[in-house]
């Protein structure tokens, strides 16, 4: 089983729509990253957690350490929002999720 | 602020071809990494560095090696090319300690023919 564990891999939703990504780990850590990955195949990180939550612009990140769990929401969602967004653990390693596939329709 | 390049974007090599992929950053990070992605999985640690050096490996490192002669910049050399190795590289650095920010380079698409 992966380590990391992404939901859903696909995403399709029109333009405006609240957006839910999850993460689920089994491992424990001292840190999650959240990064988008655009078509054009650039790595942004967009978050960092070890706790809580964070809000940068329209998008929010949190965190639950008992739980094992982390979701990526964006507010009021946009075409240009349409990319991968990607998991990821931060220890001794930094492990990966395989990604969200998220495209947002006009 | 050029943050991570990498270099070459596009290659493509034949099958036993040697080539090296060169990693540089200006932002006086001490850890460096390579990874690769494919389709349908996560990126895959191949190597790192903790410093100047020093180099480790990482979850994927068989027909790879790399150097970090300096601190800045992080190589990783296929010595015999091998259709497998086709992939998207990544390069990326952090600051002291794994759990802070991570920059990375835009991406080295290679193909083995």
């Amino acid at each position: 089983k992966n380590e990391v564990e992404q939901s859903p891999q696909n995403l399709t939703a029109q333009e405006g729509e609240f957006i839910t990504i999850n993460c689920s780990y089994s491992v424990g850590i001292s840190a999650l990253h959240w990064l988008q990955q655009h078509p054009g195949g650039g790595i942004v990180s967009l978050f960092m957690l070890s706790s809580g939550k964070k809000k940068h612009g329209r998008l929010i990140a949190t965190i639950n350490i008992q739980e094992k769990h982390s979701s990526l929401h964006i507010t009021a969602s946009h075409p240009r929002d349409s990319a991968v967004y990607i998991c990821a653990l931060a220890d001794n390693d930094m492990r990966f999720g395989a990604g969200t596939r998220l495209t947002v329709k006009p | 602020n050029a943050g991570v390049t990498q270099t070459p974007k596009f290659r493509v090599l034949k099958t036993g071809q040697s080539m090296t992929l060169l990693c540089a950053q200006d932002m006086n990070h001490e850890y460096m990494y390579w990874y690769r992605q494919d389709p349908g999985m996560g990126l895959r640690l191949i190597h790192y560095s903790v410093g100047e050096g020093t180099t480790a490996k990482g979850e994927v490192p068989d027909g790879y090696n790399v150097s970090r002669l300096k601190k800045q910049n992080f190589l990783l050399g296929l010595e015999s090319a091998a259709p497998s190795q086709t992939s998207v590289y990544f390069c990326a650095s952090s600051g002291t300690g794994r759990i802070y920010g991570y920059t990375f380079g835009s991406g080295t698409r290679l193909t083995v023919v």
